[in-house]
């Protein structure tokens, strides 16, 4: 079955700095990649959509500037944090569609990635 | 988009049958409805979908009425291992329109 990489799992940083969180379809392509962000014992929220080779669409409330996707091949999409804050951890994950895919095939989440900002 | 309304929680004994159902009154004609399973600190995993009457595969059952406002999960005898949080999608995943996540319902499966 369709497989969604997210590295790295976990991250911790310190405030200020930037991460950068990748997410791979392994045995697909995607054009379109999406991004949620989910706090504690809260349901995932879109952050913003990923499509490859042009700028992501972002959700409202969302900063394009802070949140930084770059979807630059058919397998690859990565969102870095920069500057972050401690109210900036959560749990980020991704997930992505077979383009090949004709009928309603559902989406491919990938296993998150837990950032933590000290 | 069509918004989904689910149970926030509900309990059930190991061995038994749940049944989660999910409201979507304003569900497209070119929607379709998929469940996903989530358990702490992992994404969503993908347990079923359907657009209309029953579908069953080896996890799961949907049900849903003709005129496809809402669905039901069916879990047969589920074990603790089943305790998640259980989210009901409705769009048009074809069109890659973003679908948005509601509540989700907690199940605790007790021994």
């Amino acid at each position: 079955g369709a497989v969604v990489s997210q590295h790295p799992s976990r991250v911790i940083c310190k405030s200020g700095t930037s991460v950068k969180i990748e997410c791979r379809s392994l045995d697909f392509q995607a054009t379109t990649m999406f991004w949620y962000r989910q706090f504690p014992k809260q349901s995932l929220m879109l952050m913003a959509t990923s499509n490859e080779g042009s700028k992501a669409t972002y959700e409202q409330g969302v900063e394009k500037d802070k949140f930084l996707i770059n979807h630059a091949s058919l397998t690859l999409s990565t969102l870095t944090v920069t500057s972050a804050h401690p109210e900036d951890s959560s749990f980020y994950i991704c997930s992505a569609r077979d383009q090949m895919d004709r009928g309603n095939s559902p989406l491919h989440f990938g296993n998150g990635t837990r950032l933590t900002v000290t | 988009l069509a918004k989904t309304t689910q149970p926030i929680s509900m309990d059930s004994y190991e061995g038994q049958e749940v049944n989660i159902t999910c409201s979507h009154n304003n569900i497209a004609t070119n929607d379709y409805i998929t469940w996903y399973q989530q358990f702490p600190s992992q994404g969503p995993r993908f347990i079923i979908q359907g657009y209309k009457t029953k579908v069953t595969n080896e996890v799961a059952s949907l049900f849903i009425p003709a005129d496809r406002k809402s669905s039901t999960l069916s879990l047969p005898r589920v074990s603790l291992s089943d305790t998640a949080v259980y989210y009901c999608l409705v769009g048009d995943m074809f069109s890659a329109r973003q679908l948005t996540f509601g509540s989700g319902t907690q199940l605790t499966v007790l021994p």
